[in-house]
């Protein structure tokens, strides 16, 4: 079974600063995906990013882009110019066929 | 990208009451999904459908029923509320990315306290 790990219960940036949210993930796998989800405390999901396997590229959409190194199982998502309503729980998912297996989440912080 | 809905937002219930969490997309989507989630932890698939007259229960085990007989609805039903059952219920429908993965949308998600 897929396992994905996200190590940081929280953290916290500062406005306009850049932040990273790390996220392994543990498969036998050759053809997988892997996503961020933003959740802020209103409850709903959010897609922000994915990332295929065989994609050379990192993904990037806007100020998130996905560092993804393929050989060490990471992909940590990168927000630049945190704003204040990035404030939210953030969850790393990994899909090897059409289930997503989530992390923990990490709750992001943005001070003023 | 999806829109997708649910229905109520929030519920508060008795126990030994039935409860039918409704889920509806009109993206036409093959695929969807029930998740199950306490308040700050990770999200648990429950249920999923590959199609109408398909459905599946997931990697946690759950006393929730669900039916596709239509592809744009995919309702839950609770026969008989426990104080156990208080979570979020997150709906999702997915469509192909990138030509190999699903990428799952999310609808709003149900609140449900029992009592």
């Amino acid at each position: 079974a897929q396992k994905i790990t996200q190590t940081q219960p929280g953290m916290f940036v500062q406005e306009k600063e850049a932040v990273t949210l790390d996220c392994t993930y543990d498969t036998s796998d050759q053809s997988y995906g892997l996503f961020w989800y933003k959740q802020p405390s209103s409850g709903e999901m959010i897609f922000l990013i994915y990332q295929g396997s065989y994609d050379e590229q990192n993904a990037t959409e806007g100020r998130y882009s996905l560092n993804f190194q393929k050989a060490r199982k990471s992909a940590n998502l990168v927000i630049s110019a945190s704003q204040l309503g990035d404030s939210a729980m953030y969850f790393c998912a990994f899909s090897g066929s059409y289930q997503l297996t989530f992390g923990k989440g990490t709750k992001l912080s943005v001070i003023p | 990208e999806a829109d997708i809905y649910q229905t109520p937002r929030y519920l508060v219930i008795g126990t030994g009451k039935k409860i039918t969490l409704e889920c509806s997309q009109t993206m036409g989507h093959d695929k969807m999904y029930w998740y199950q989630q306490d308040p700050g932890m990770e999200l648990h698939l429950i249920h999923y459908s590959y199609g109408v007259n398909s459905t599946e229960k997931g990697d946690l085990s759950s006393e929730s029923t669900v039916s596709r007989i239509r592809t744009e609805h995919f309702p839950l039903t609770l026969e008989s509320a426990r104080p156990s059952h208080t979570s979020q219920y997150l709906c999702a429908s997915s469509e192909l990315t990138g030509g190999v993965q699903e990428t799952q949308y999310f609808g709003p998600g149900t609140r449900l306290l029992v009592l």
